[in-house]
């Protein structure tokens, strides 16, 4: 069964500045890494997701993966107060088989 | 838009009853799932499906039946709920794309047993 982990469990930064969050991961063959944006009494919303080595851009968002190192980072560049919510690193592993896992999040709030 | 409806929102339920939890989707997706969210343990995945007439069991199925009588629809049974079950419950539908799937969640139902 895939483990998946993340770190910080909590983040608190300054409005403008940039948040880093980490994710690592057991299987070296997963598929896929996504990662979601969770506000209080809502349910999880895809934000960004990647399938190869290296970074992907997005807005705001970039993600940096390195299957050697089993590890995913997500950074917010400018992060804003409505930024504040729980993010979720979720894997999927290959073979046809979706099913993800999720780890249990970072919780971050940026301050104005 | 990915639309995925749960009911009810808020759930109380007495030891020993029988809880049901519906999710609807109307975004023709073929896989479904049900995860409880709980402090401490993250979204941990319960019963999924693959498409009408299919359920298979998730990482924690105990004391969890599920159901998928239509493409839109999955439920998810407590035949005799205990306190442990109180949880945050999300249903979410699945689209696959070139190499991923995109979940695409409900609002969750809040259940307290007591």
């Amino acid at each position: 069964q895939e483990k998946v982990q993340q770190s910080p469990e909590s983040l608190i930064v300054p409005e403008g500045a940039m948040s880093s969050l980490n994710c690592t991961f057991s299987n070296s063959a997963s598929q896929s890494i996504w990662w979601y944006q969770q506000h209080p009494g809502k349910g999880p919303e895809a934000l960004i997701s990647i399938f190869s080595n290296g970074n992907k851009k997005e807005g705001r968002l970039t993600v940096y993966l390195n299957r050697a190192s089993l590890h995913v980072s997500l950074h917010i560049r400018d992060s804003q107060p409505s930024d504040s919510a729980v993010y979720l690193c979720a894997v999927s592993p290959g073979g046809g088989n979706y099913k993800p896992t999720f780890g249990k999040g970072t919780s971050l709030v940026v301050h104005p | 838009e990915a639309a995925v409806t749960q009911s009810p929102r808020n759930k109380v339920a007495v030891t020993g009853g029988k809880v049901t939890l519906s999710c609807n989707q109307t975004n023709n997706h073929n896989n479904m799932y049900w995860y409880r969210q709980d402090t401490g343990h993250g979204l941990r995945l319960i019963h999924y499906s693959y498409g009408a007439g299919s359920t298979e069991k998730g990482d924690i199925p105990d004391g969890y039946k599920a159901s998928r009588p239509s493409q839109e629809n999955f439920s998810l049974i407590l035949e005799l709920a205990t306190p442990s079950q109180t949880s945050v419950y999300f249903c979410a539908s699945g689209v696959t794309g070139a190499s991923a799937e995109t979940l695409y969640f409900g609002s969750g139902t809040r259940l307290t047993v007591l």
